[in-house]
């Protein structure tokens, strides 16, 4: 199976910090990972994704870095504003079978990101 | 570009009530899936679709239903409303496994 989990329920920062968010998961055979930002009242936003043949990639101001061998990715925000607000989980993605092609997406619990001014 | 619709927003029940979570999407995406978002949990799916006329069951089934008639719409059917379905349900789609769900605002549901 698989488990998402990430290291801290809350975050705060000031604005114009730089924000790390991070996540573990347990299956080494997880090959596709995505973050995803929640406003209150609104459905997970697409933020960016990496696979697992890449170890970095980089979108506008997010950054995310995944590390295998501790099955570990973050997600990085520079010059975070206070748009940023907003609760941010992780997913991963493993194959439920091999030569197939169903797999299975596990949500993280969510870190709620607090920007103050 | 719509995205994915979702209604209604609100919906509160009395248990052994049915109703339907209308779903659409305008993206032509052929993978469909509902989840339901609880606190302290992540989202967890309960019902997918990978294309029109197909679905299949997810982590959470149990008490629901669906039916994929049109790459479109796929509504989420509630047999009986229990306590326990109270949460907040998202609809999501995408392309291919290998992009990014979409999701859409989501129905928050009580059952009392």
């Amino acid at each position: 199976g698989e488990s998402v989990g990430l290291h801290l329920p809350t975050l705060s920062v000031q604005e114009g910090d730089n924000s790390i968010i991070n996540c573990a998961y347990s299956n080494s055979a997880s090959d596709y990972f995505i973050w995803y930002k929640q406003e209150s009242g609104k459905g997970p936003q697409f933020i960016i994704d990496i696979r697992s043949n890449m170890d970095k990639r980089q979108g506008q101001r997010v950054t995310v870095l995944l590390n295998k061998t501790v099955k570990h990715l973050s997600l990085q925000i520079a010059a975070t504003q206070p748009g940023d607000s907003a609760v941010y989980f992780c997913a991963a993605r493993v194959k439920q079978n091999s030569g197939g092609s169903n797999y299975k997406l596990t949500f993280g619990k969510g870190t709620l990101l607090t920007v103050n001014p | 570009n719509a995205g994915v619709t979702q209604t209604p927003k609100f919906q509160v029940l009395k248990t052994g009530q049915s109703m339907t979570l209308q779903c659409a999407q305008d993206m032509n995406h052929e993978y469909m899936s509902w989840y339901r978002q609880d606190p302290g949990m992540g989202l967890r799916l309960i019902h997918y679709s990978v294309g029109a006329g197909i679905t299949d069951q997810g982590e959470v089934p149990n008490g629901y239903n669906v039916s994929r008639s049109t790459t479109e719409d796929f509504p989420l059917r509630l047999l009986s409303a229990a306590p326990s379905q109270t949460s907040v349900y998202f609809c999501a789609s995408t392309i291919s496994a290998s992009s990014p769900l979409h999701f859409g605002n989501g129905t928050r549901l009580t059952v009392t």
